[in-house]
């Protein structure tokens, strides 16, 4: 099946800092990734939706000049959470599909990013 | 208001013991419904999609039903094991919104020896 691989796994940070996790799919090309955080006993929220060659489409209330997300190619999509703080630690997660999910297409999701700011 | 919502919140079962969890949603025009299963720390990974046209659909030892007339869905488990213990998320995708998915908040399922 198609396999999303995020990295780093765990990272964490001093607080101010900026921190870089990537999201490539292996096997296969994402016109579309997702970006997502889960804090703890929560579910998934949806931050932003990156096309490839294109500006990443952001949710309401998530900040795009904070969480940079930048779709370089068909595989590989980045989220840089800048001049982190302690509230942005939480569980990314990305994802990636082939197509529309709204056509039934798959969402493959990668296996999370913890971020821990200090 | 989550257009999701999923029961239980949570619950314990014993091993090899069937159980079932129940989604309901308001999403509409809707396109699919997915059932995830999500392990502590980890992504989800995918157990069933269902458009509005199918009623059933299994994986293995799990089986997904769709109303799409009452807007419900349940995801039963048989004879449960204890690498079943995770978190079963309902996603809808509504037909109108690009790759959009409405999550449910999960259910935490913990089977015990």
């Amino acid at each position: 099946g198609a396999v999303v691989s995020q990295h780093p796994s765990r990272v964490i940070c001093k607080s101010g800092t900026s921190v870089k996790i990537e999201c490539r799919s292996l096997d296969f090309q994402a016109t579309t990734m997702f970006w997502y955080r889960q804090f703890p006993k929560q579910s998934l929220m949806l931050m932003a939706t990156s096309n490839e060659g294109s500006k990443a489409t952001y949710e309401q209330g998530v900040e795009k000049d904070k969480f940079l997300i930048n779709h370089a190619s068909l595989t590989l999509s980045t989220l840089t959470v800048t001049s982190a703080h302690p509230e942005d630690s939480s569980f990314y997660i990305c994802s990636a599909s082939v197509g529309r999910p709204t056509l039934g297409y798959e969402q493959y999701f990668g296996p999370g990013t913890r971020l821990t700011v200090t | 208001k989550n257009q999701v919502e999923q029961s239980p919140q949570s619950l314990i079962i014993l091993e090899g013991k069937n159980c079932t969890l129940q989604c309901n949603y308001t999403v509409s025009p809707f396109s699919n419904l997915r059932w995830y299963k999500q392990d502590t720390g980890r992504g989800p990974v995918s157990l069933t999609i269902m458009t509005f046209s199918e009623n059933t659909k299994s994986n293995g030892r799990y089986t997904a039903t769709l109303d799409a007339d009452t807007k419900q869905s349940s995801l039963h488990i048989t004879a449960s094991q204890l690498s079943d213990s995770a978190s079963y998320i309902c996603v809808v995708s509504g037909a109108d919104s690009w790759g959009k998915l409405q999550f449910g908040a999960g259910t935490q399922v913990v089977v015990t020896p």
